[in-house]
């Protein structure tokens, strides 16, 4: 496998079931991050993982949980959800120097709420 | 506050035209960095270029090519000769560094080029 994985690739779910997103970088690089693209708004940056460390929650509501047990590997833990949340949920990951990093992005998980 | 306004939201072409996508970003920082992503249908972000706020030289990679003008505050993206597979959305992005976060990057609101046969 190259570059960010994540699965499933598309999840349906009701509003009270639990459920995980994975993503997977193999490109070496130590920030992951996940955004929220919807169908009417710009993508958004919901959390960011440094070194495995959460630097940024960006007022996620807390039924998203974010969990990174190393620097390839970001889950993000989904409970309680509403019909709203479904989205396009989009990890990405980047190689953080004191200057720029470029994030490259995984496919993508398709989420439906019902 | 950061933004970055692609002000077309749909352009369409026959193939073999070419297409310009505008984009017109707002920063206070004097260092930044500004992105080009194209998301085909399939939805993976793939990255384009990178350019940052002192190089203000054109770049050209094959078919695209991208004209950077600070006084202006554009970063304009080219793509020559159409083809079908260009149909996809364009997103521009502006990053912002922070120390503890790394660079945030603010996106516009996307593109969608349709190249028709």
């Amino acid at each position: 496998e190259t570059g960010v994985t994540q699965t499933p690739r598309h999840l349906v779910m009701g509003m009270t079931n639990k459920k995980s997103l994975k993503c997977e970088q193999h490109l070496g690089h130590n920030a992951m991050y996940w955004y929220k693209q919807s169908a009417k708004k710009p993508l958004e940056l919901m959390f960011v993982y440094n070194f495995k460390e959460q630097t940024e929650n960006n007022s996620v509501p807390s039924r998203f949980s974010p969990e990174c047990p190393n620097s390839s590997h970001l889950f993000l833990h989904l409970h309680t959800l509403q019909p709203e949340d479904s989205a396009l949920y989009l990890c990405a990951s980047s190689l953080r120097d004191e200057n720029t990093d470029t994030q490259y992005f995984g496919p993508g998980t398709r989420l439906t709420v019902l | 506050a950061q933004k970055v306004t692609q002000a077309q939201t749909e352009i369409s072409v026959v193939e073999k035209e070419d297409v310009t996508l505008d984009c017109v970003y707002e920063t206070r920082d004097t260092t930044y960095y500004l992105f080009w992503y194209k998301q085909p249908p399939s939805g993976e972000l793939v990255f384009l270029i990178r350019r940052n706020s002192f190089d203000e030289q054109n770049e050209i990679s094959g078919r695209y090519s991208w004209n950077f003008q600070k006084s202006t505050s554009s970063f304009n993206f080219t793509i020559t000769a159409s083809q079908v597979v260009d149909s996809a959305v364009y997103f521009c992005a502006l990053s912002e560094y922070i120390k503890a976060a790394g660079n945030k990057l603010t996106f516009g609101g996307g593109t969608r080029v349709l190249v028709k046969p």
